[in-house]
Order: C-alpha cells, then structure tokens, then sequence
C-alpha cells in the first residue's frame, strides 16, 4: 500500500538536544512538506522540498532544518534554536503543481521533558 | 500571503445538516481544498474546488464562489464520526502551497 509514513509518534526533547522526525513516503511524489500544528490552530508551514536536494522555507522555518537527499525521504530536525518545540508535527506530500490534494502522515508529537 | 477565516467552533445533531464557512482573499486564487481531521490524527483530503459552484460527494458538498472569496462545506446526515475537525485550504500569490485556516470543530451530538 502506498503512504506517507512518520515515525516515532512519540518524541521527546530535553533542554539543549536536537532531535529528528523521520518521515517517508512511497507514493513517488515530487513535493514534500512539514507542518506544525498548535492546539486549536491551523497548520503552519516549516518547511517544503519541491525536488530532490532542494528546499525552501515556510512560515516558521527558524529553529528548524531539513535535508532530501532522496525523493522519498525528507527528515526534519528541531535544533535547540527552536525554544518552543511542543507541537503535533504533520509531514506531507503532493504531487508537483496545481490542484494536487497533500497527502498526510499520522505525525510526530514531540514535548519537552 | 493568504488570509483563511472559518469559524471556531461548531455543534450539531445527529442526523441534520451543518454548513461551515471559509472566506479567503481573492487575490491571486488558485483553487480551495477542504480536510478533515479528528483528534490527534492526519488530515484527510475532502474536496478541491477551483471553479463556482456545488460539489457533491456523497454525503458531503463543496461549494465555491470566487467573486465573494467564499466557500462552504456542506455536511448532510450527520453521524456521531463527523464530529472533527475541517479545515478550509487555499493558495495565493501564484504559489500552489496552500495556507490552512485554523480549522472549524465539529462536534455532533446524540
């Protein structure tokens, strides 16, 4: 079955540590995305890649980096810089273009311990 | 960049029907997506639509109007799963990434 796959679910961050959300997808699309998500909040864009070894930053990028060095691959890292990181972390993926549904992981929940 | 607004919160009862709104900035439009997302789960595409006019899927209809930025989501037959979360998506300025509005919760009750 084709999907995007996030792992872990759970994740946990102490003072100082950078962590890595993985996320992988085998529907062989183009375009790969992070998102944040707050309680009672929309989803904030960190982060997309429209092709492999490049990316561009969204909304909130600060605190954040990311890599593709694959196409079905596009990992996402909370560096220290990030001061508030308690947050549901949504990956996705698109075909390339206009008009294309994102397809979405079951996210990351990462809190500070 | 694009402005989404859709109402916070909403209740409803089994077995009616609930329209939820979304009003966008026109400006640069290219199409609006709806998702829907229960608690502490992924989004899941619902509708797209780019041109005016009514959708229907089923139990579940898009509607769109591009000159008043505006579109809704008509849910019918309501049913204790459609208690979640929709969120309204739209791209702007010649970008195909969508912004999301911070989503309206559904809540059906018995």
């Amino acid at each position: 079955d084709g999907g995007i796959t996030q792992s872990p679910k759970y994740l946990f961050r102490k003072e100082g540590q950078n962590v890595t959300l993985s996320c992988e997808q085998n529907l062989n699309h183009d375009a790969m995305y992070w998102y944040r998500q707050d309680p009672g909040q929309g989803l904030r864009l960190i982060y997309y890649s429209q092709i492999v070894n490049d990316f561009q930053k969204g909304d909130i990028a600060e605190g954040y980096s990311v890599s593709r060095e694959k196409k079905e691959s596009f990992p996402l890292t909370v560096t220290s810089a990030q001061k508030n990181p308690t947050a549901f972390y949504l990956c996705a993926s698109s075909p390339e273009g206009e008009h294309q549904p994102q397809h979405f992981g079951d996210g990351t929940r990462l809190s500070i311990l | 960049g694009q402005n989404i607004d859709q109402p916070t919160e909403m209740t409803a009862t089994e077995g009616a029907i609930v329209q939820i709104n979304c009003t966008y900035q026109t400006s640069g439009f290219n199409g609006l997506f709806w998702y829907q997302q229960h608690a502490g789960e992924a989004p899941t595409f619902l509708s797209y639509n780019v041109l005016d006019g009514l959708e229907e899927k089923g139990r579940f209809s898009s509607f769109l109007s591009r000159s008043k930025g505006y579109s809704y989501l008509l849910l019918k037959e309501l049913q204790m799963k459609d208690s979640a979360s929709y969120l309204c998506a739209a791209p702007s300025g010649g970008s195909y990434i969508p912004t999301f509005g911070r989503g309206t919760s559904l809540i059906v009750h018995p």
